[in-house]
């Protein structure tokens, strides 16, 4: 159980053009979907919070206006790179929590966090 | 500002050996650490979770053990095999958010 899926797994787009990546919980609903981005020998740099039904919460650096996130039902939260330039190519994972929400996770109820498999984006 | 740090950055065993990650924190006031597995070009899997209360964790040949006063936490593989061969990544929780706090993860190689 918990499995979380990423489309696409690999993408390859032209500079100025925008790209859009879906992440899934397959078989749970997941209130609160995290993504992250990693560069090559680096650490995952968490880049939103996704809360269904509301804004996301931005990390402070990234830009809200490039990085378009929505997450518009209990499975599907969607991070729509806008306007890419070479500098974004990158390694995208989402992550999901069970239903519960941040309050649910504050009080320790929901910890784990299931990752998708990533999704590689190349900007030429 | 929680900073993780992993050591060693890269590690190559021979098959049966029993190995150590070593995984640092600098803010001990964590809500728990997260040892992690990911595939070259994968995502993660999850191995371990700790909560701050405990002192360690077992499943299988793994074991993570967390000293949260020192700001460290070890996971320790017994009788490595080639499967094992990955990135070990060590997550940290935050007591203040929910946010995960990576180290940069140590690449392991094991040889047959």
């Amino acid at each position: 159980g918990a499995v979380v899926s990423q489309h696409p797994s690999r993408v390859i787009c032209k500079s100025g053009t925008s790209v859009k990546i879906e992440c899934r919980s397959l078989d749970f609903q997941a209130t609160t979907m995290f993504w992250y981005r990693q560069f090559p020998k680096k650490s995952l740099m968490l880049m939103a919070t996704s809360n269904e039904g509301s804004k996301a919460t931005y990390e402070q650096g990234v830009e809200k206006d490039k990085f378009l996130i929505n997450h518009a039902s209990l499975t599907l939260s969607t991070l729509t790179v806008t306007s890419a330039h070479p500098e974004d190519s990158s390694f995208y994972i989402c992550s999901a929590t069970l239903a519960g929400g941040i309050a649910q996770m504050r009080s320790g109820g929901f910890d784990t966090q299931y990752f998708g498999p990533g999704t590689r984006l190349t900007v030429l | 500002k929680q900073e993780v740090t992993q050591i060693p950055a890269a590690l190559s065993v021979p098959e049966g050996e029993n190995l150590v990650l070593n995984c640092s924190f600098t803010d001990s006031a964590i809500y728990n650490l997260q040892w992690f597995r990911q595939d070259p070009g994968k995502g993660l899997t999850s191995l371990l979770l700790i909560q701050s209360s405990q002192r360690e964790q077992t499943s299988g040949r793994l074991n993570a053990s967390l000293d949260k006063s020192s700001g460290r936490s070890t996971l320790y593989i017994a009788a490595s095999q080639p499967g094992d061969s990955a990135t070990y990544l060590c997550a940290v929780r935050s007591g203040s958010g929910y946010a995960l706090n990576f180290g940069k993860g140590t690449s392991l190689l094991v040889t047959p």
